[in-house]
Parts: C-alpha cells; structure tokens; sequence
C-alpha cells in the first residue's frame, strides 16, 4: 500500500519554543491531508484539512494561529506548533487522501 | 454531529480465542464505516470496510457488518494470534468526497498471549 512518513516520531521541547511535523505522502501525490491529534485514552479528533495550494481549513475549536498548516507542495504538508505549552503534549497523527486514507506513525509531543 | 462508540477496554485473550469488539455509531446520512489497526511503532492501517446497509467487510479473519437497523459495526475474529496484538479504531466518514476525513472512536488495545 501507499506509505505516509511523518517525522519526527517523537519530540520533547520546552515551552515557549516551536515544533513543526512533517507528513510525507512517498509513492503518491495528496492533494489532501488531514492532521489529527490523540489525548490519552481518548479518540483521534481531527484538528484541520490541509489543502495543497490553499488555507487550511480548521475544525471548531482549534486556533489556527497556533498549530499553523502548511501545504505548499503536492507530497509535503507541515504543522507547526508555536509557542508551546505543556497543555498541548499530545500524539498527532497526519493522514493523506489517496484511494484510501493513509496514516503516518504519528509524533509523540511532550512539552516541559 | 457524527460520533462513534467504542467498547471500554483494554483487552486480553488467549491465543485462538474468539474476539468480538463493540462498535456503535450516530451519523446523519448514510456513512462509510471502517476498521483500523495500528501495531506497535507503525501507523494506522485499515484493515476492512463497508460502505453501505448489510456490506460485510472482510480481511485477515476479521469481519464486521454494517448494521443500519442497530447502527453498528461490531469487529468479529473466531480465532486470534498474537500478531493479532494491536490497538483497534473503529471510523466512520460521511462521504463528504474525502477518505481520509473521518471520525474515530477511542481505540481499544487488545493483547493477546501465546
């Protein structure tokens, strides 16, 4: 099947300070990408559809000057977390629109 | 807006016992409904699907109807490996045109031992 990477796997950083993931579509082109985030023991709640060559579109709820979406090519899409807090510490996870959805491994945040 | 319900868990079982995960959903419409699994390390990765009333999805030994009159999507396996071993997220889309936008229930974990 097709393969998404995402990276890093894991990061820790300090609060304050700024986190961007990557999410990777390798044997396909996406047009579309979706960002999901996971609190423990809780469901993947989608955050924001990231369109190549657009704005993203945020789910309600979510700032979108805070976890800023970037699209600018056909295989790459970008979240960055700015100015992190311990509060946003979760596990997002970023799928691409193919034939399917396809799912990277997900980045693992943790803010100190 | 959509919602889907997964059983609490996590669960455990011997090998070659008989799985059943619970699954309900509420949707305007009429949804797609997925399983997906993730093992350990690796990202989710769909493992059956129904589109419609009465499909039955299938792949790897596991099964789950789409039932419209109960609204579920129960995930059935009669005899499970420990390579079954992973966490179990059942999904539903609204066929809004997008595969990948979809609504997911909590996850459930299920270990099984040799």
């Amino acid at each position: 099947g097709a393969v998404v990477s995402q990276h890093p796997s894991w990061v820790i950083c300090k609060s304050g300070t700024s986190v961007k993931i990557e999410c990777r579509s390798l044997d396909f082109q996406a047009t579309t990408m979706f960002w999901y985030r996971q609190f423990p023991k809780q469901s993947l709640m989608l955050m924001a559809t990231s369109n190549e060559g657009s704005k993203a579109t945020y789910e309600q709820g979510v700032e979108k000057d805070k976890f800023l979406i970037n699209h600018a090519s056909l295989t790459l899409s970008t979240l960055t977390v700015t100015s992190a807090h311990p509060e946003d510490s979760s596990f997002y996870i970023c799928s691409a629109d193919g034939t399917e959805a396809f799912f990277g491994q997900g980045t693992r945040l943790t803010v100190v | 807006g959509d919602s889907v319900t997964q059983m609490e868990g996590p669960v455990t079982l011997s090998e070659e016992a008989c799985l059943t995960i619970n699954c309900t959903y509420t949707a305007t419409g009429y949804p797609s409904l997925f399983w997906y699994v993730q093992y350990p390390g690796e990202g989710l990765q769909l493992l059956l699907k129904a589109t419609k009333a009465d499909d039955k999805g299938s792949n790897k030994g596991f099964e789950a109807t789409y039932r419209k009159e109960t609204t579920s999507f129960h995930l059935e396996k009669g005899s499970v490996q420990v390579s079954d071993s992973a966490v179990y997220f059942c999904a539903l889309s609204d066929n809004s045109g997008a595969n990948s936008k979809l609504t997911f229930g909590k996850g459930i974990t299920l270990s099984v031992r040799p």
